[in-house]
């Protein structure tokens, strides 16, 4: 069966300090692969999905960038965050084919 | 663009009571529509889904149907334990996207 992690669990980072969240997916290939935002308030916001390696397209301009150096892994990274990148960062998947998405556990991010 | 729309909440209701969450959508095409729920502190898991017209998705005793001629998809329980409180997110997704548009959550609270 196919799973999904996300790591890490928990970041607390100081203003204008990199970031990087990284997401792996097993047990398929060639999966769709996502990073959503959900800030307080509980919207989800979709930042970046990919459908293959290096093919990464943007939904929401910002100082968060995305790579995919491999299949499965998905890399969420930013050069200097800003305390408005604090939030719930989600990593998800779907088929290639693209149906139904599958979230991971999340990495709660505190910009301080 | 495609949007959803969900009963606001914050809903309490006590254990055993009867659960409705609403959930309407605009969309081009015929989308296949979720619900996903997120426990505290978690990521979203699908709850469940349907794909066409008049298909009725089920999982935990949590049914929705999909609604083509009211464009809806409400879900509903018949009787609510303490441990569903969570976030219910409604979303849908397009033939031509490869994302999910999501509803803005409904916060529930069922209470022993």
């Amino acid at each position: 069966s196919q799973t999904i992690h996300q790591w890490p669990a928990t970041l607390v980072q100081p203003v204008g300090s990199p970031l990087s969240l990284e997401c792996t997916v097993e047990g398929t290939s060639n999966p769709n692969l996502y990073w959503y935002r959900q800030a307080a308030g509980r919207g989800l916001q979709l930042l970046f999905y990919s459908i293959g390696i290096d093919q990464i397209s943007s939904e929401v301009p910002q100082n968060l960038s995305a790579s995919r150096p491999q299949d499965r892994q998905f890399i969420l990274s930013s050069k200097k965050l800003l305390l408005s990148d604090s939030g719930f960062y989600l990593c998800a998947w779907s088929e290639w084919k693209w149906d139904t998405i599958y979230f991971g556990e999340g990495s709660w991010l505190t910009v301080v | 663009g495609d949007s959803v729309t969900q009963m606001e909440g914050p809903v309490t209701l006590s254990e055993e009571a009867f659960l409705t969450i609403n959930c309407t959508y605009t969309a081009t095409g015929y989308p296949s529509l979720f619900w996903y729920v997120q426990y505290p502190g978690e990521g979203l898991q699908l709850l469940l889904k349907a794909t066409k017209a008049d298909d009725k998705g089920s999982n935990k005793g949590f049914e929705a149907t999909y609604r083509k001629e009211t464009t809806s998809f409400h879900l509903e329980k018949g009787s609510v334990q303490v441990s569903d409180s969570a976030v219910y997110f409604c979303a849908l997704s397009s033939g031509s996207a490869r994302q999910l548009t999501f509803g803005s959550g409904t916060q529930l609270t069922v209470l022993p």
